[in-house]
C-alpha cells in the first residue's frame, strides 16, 4: 500500500499570504496525484488532478507541482474561503490511498 | 447539474447489516466508475470500494473484503453498497463519488453516517 505523508499537519496564516503543503508518497505515482479540498460539515471537493492540472471552479490562485514522490500545491495568495482542509489522494495503485490532511487556518 | 445523493445510512448493533444507496443524476450514469469513500471520526479518508462502469469489475479494501458488496443499477442510476457483519470500525461517514479517469473522485455526495454501536 502506497502511504501519503502530508506536511505541515496544520498551516497558520493570514488571508493575502502564499500557502505552501507538501505531499511525499512512499513510493513513486509517477504524476498520478491528486487533491481535495474540504470545509467543514461538507464533502471533499477535486481540486488537482494529475498533480497539476486544476479542476473545473477553482482559481487560478491554486497550482499544483510534483512528480514521482513529492508533490506541492500552492495557493498564490489566500482568500477567505481557501481556509480549509486539504487531502492529496494517489491513483498508481489499489488500494487508493489519501495523506491524512494539512489543515489551512486563519492566523 | 451532476448530483450524487446517498441514503441508508444510521445505527445498527455490531454484526448487523445495512445497504447504502446513491442516487445518481445529471450526468451519463452508465458510463462512468464509481466509487465508496469512508471518514471514520478522527482517522483519515479510506477507499472502501469500486466498480467499473458496465458492473463487471469491483475492487475492495481489505477492511471490508468479504464483508461488503458493491453493486450498481444503471437502469435506475443507482450506486449500493451492502455491508454485512459490521464492526465498530465501520462506524463513518460514508460517500459514493463517480470516478473521473476512472479513480479521481468528482463530485462526491454530501455522504450518510453509518454508527455501529450497541
Amino acid at each position: 500500500e502506497i502511504v501519503l505523508t502530508q506536511s505541515p499537519a496544520t498551516l497558520s496564516l493570514s488571508p493575502g499570504e502564499r500557502a505552501t503543503l507538501s505531499c511525499r508518497a512512499s513510493q513513486s505515482v509517477s504524476s498520478y496525484l491528486a487533491w481535495y479540498q474540504q470545509k467543514p460539515g461538507q464533502a471533499p471537493r477535486l481540486l488537482i488532478y494529475d498533480a497539476s492540472n486544476r479542476a473545473t471552479g477553482f482559481p487560478a490562485r491554486f497550482s499544483g507541482s510534483g512528480s514521482g514522490t513529492d508533490f506541492t500545491l500552492t495557493i498564490s495568495s489566500l482568500e477567505p474561503e481557501d481556509f480549509a482542509v486539504y487531502y492529496c489522494q494517489q491513483r498508481s495503485s489499489w488500494p487508493l490511498t489519501f495523506g491524512p490532511g494539512t489543515k489551512v487556518d486563519i492566523k | 447539474e451532476v448530483q450524487l445523493v446517498e441514503s441508508g445510512g444510521g445505527l445498527v448493533q455490531p454484526g448487523g447489516s445495512l445497504r447504502l444507496s446513491c442516487a445518481a443524476s445529471g450526468f451519463t450514469f452508465s458510463s462512468y466508475w464509481m466509487h465508496w469513500v469512508r471518514h471514520a471520526p478522527g482517522k483519515g479518508l479510506v477507499c472502501v470500494s469500486r466498480i467499473s462502469s458496465d458492473g463487471s469489475s469491483t475492487t475492495y479494501a481489505d477492511s471490508v473484503k468479504g464483508r461488503f458488496t458493491i453493486s450498481r443499477d444503471n437502469a435506475k442510476n443507482t450506486l449500493y453498497l451492502q455491508m454485512n457483519s459490521l464492526r465498530d470500525e465501520d462506524t463513518a461517514v460514508y460517500y459514493c463519488a463517480r470516478g473521473v479517469s476512472i479513480n479521481w473522485f468528482d463530485p462526491w455526495g454530501q455522504g450518510t453516517l453509518v454508527t455501529v454501536s450497541s
